[in-house]
This record gives C-alpha cells, structure tokens and sequence, in this order.
C-alpha cells in the first residue's frame, strides 16, 4: 500500500539553528514528490518537485533531497518566519494519479 | 507565476442554505482542478478531481449530490455545498494542475461555518 510518513511530527528550534526535516515514501512507481509549506489557516504553498533518486533543489534556507525511499527537507539558519507546517506528498505512477500525503512536520523557530 | 485564488475566504451561513465557493487559476491554464476538505491538525482529504469540461470524480464517501462541482473553464471550478449542515463546517482547499504537469498549486481556502 502507498504511504507516506513524516517525521518528527513536531520539532521546535532556535533561530539560526540547521536541521532537516524527513520524508519516508513506500509507492508502487514514483512519478513525483512534492514538498509544500502550510501557514496556520491558509492553503499549502509550493515549494519543490522532486522527480528522481539524486536530485536536489534549492529555495533560500531550503534544500530539497531524495533517494529511492525518502526525501529531506533542509533548513539552514531558519528564521521565525520559517515556522510552519512542512508537508510532504507523492505521486504514484499509477492510473488515479492522486497525491498521497504525509501528516506534516510543525516547524517553530524561536528568536 | 502559479498563483490559485479562492473566494471567499470565509462564510457563516445558516443550516439548510447552499454555498458556493470559486477557485480560480489566475495566470495559467488549470486542466485539472481538485477539491480537498481539511480538519484541524489533519492533513488534506481529497474530495474530488475534476477535468475541464467533464464531470467531477468523486472519491469513496463524498456525496456528489451534497458537493456539486462545476469545471466550466480553465481558470474556473466552483464547488457548491448544497443544504448545508453543522457537520459540514470545514476548511475547504482548491488546487490547479497545468495540461502535462504534475505539480498541484493551491488556492488560500475558505473556512465554512454553518450554524
């Protein structure tokens, strides 16, 4: 079965403290994997598309990484305004095409 | 560029009425468009695709007759929540995916609160 899980689910750090976020993936063909931010009350907004074993992407503070079975999300000397939820999702390669999400990591940044 | 809007942001209606809420691709061309519910502290759940021009497919316990979703062009999708309930009460979330790709990008959501 297609899974997806996310850890840890919470982790708090101080400002300028680096830390990575984890990703573990079991699907039946990956066409995709995406990691997206979520502001308390707002809808996710995009942050990377992962599509092969290797790749990484770059967004400021956030670095992106994938292997055959997880992914990273990296963030260098965070800031406040990084607390978020962190979520990660995949896409099957199968006929539905449909997302399969993880729960979310919640991010806080202490000044 | 990507950008989803979603209006409104938030309505408080009263038991029994219907709603509709727009999603709109805003500088480019939304094929597809999907329709998620989330609850607090959870994560989304996907409660219909739909493809410009053709009916909406709903996922396993979605009522379509309750969630009626509308796809008429490729920057428009409404979702209408008909005789609404306090159960439905929700934050409800669009998001649009380009012809040839598989990125998704989202709208702001709408939070509905029936009374």
């Amino acid at each position: 079965e297609d899974q997806v899980t996310q850890s840890p689910e919470a982790l708090r750090l101080q400002e300028g403290e680096s830390s990575s976020l984890n990703c573990s993936y079991t699907v039946s063909g990956l066409r995709g994997l995406f990691w997206y931010r979520q502001d308390p009350g707002k809808g996710p907004e995009f942050l990377f598309t992962l599509y092969s074993a290797g790749e990484e992407k770059e967004k400021e503070r956030l670095k992106a990484t994938l292997t055959k079975k997880e992914s990273f999300l990296h963030i260098t000397a965070p800031k406040p305004e990084d607390s978020a939820t962190y979520l990660c999702a995949v896409l099957n390669a199968g006929n539905n095409r449909k997302l399969i999400w993880g729960l979310g990591t919640s991010l806080g940044v202490n000044p | 560029g990507a950008v989803v809007s979603q209006h409104p942001s938030w309505v408080i209606c009263k038991s029994g009425t219907s709603v509709k809420i727009e999603c709109r691709s805003l500088d480019f061309q939304a094929t597809t468009m999907f329709w998620y519910r989330q609850f607090p502290k959870q994560s989304l759940m996907l409660m219909a695709t739909s493809n410009e021009g053709s009916k909406a497919t709903y996922e396993q316990g979605v009522e379509k007759d309750k969630f009626l979703i509308n796809h008429a062009s490729l920057t428009l999708s409404t979702l209408t929540v008909t005789s609404a309930h306090p159960e439905d009460s929700s934050f409800y979330i669009c998001s649009a995916r380009g012809l040839g790709q598989e990125t998704q990008y989202f709208g702001p959501g709408t939070r509905l609160l029936v009374l």
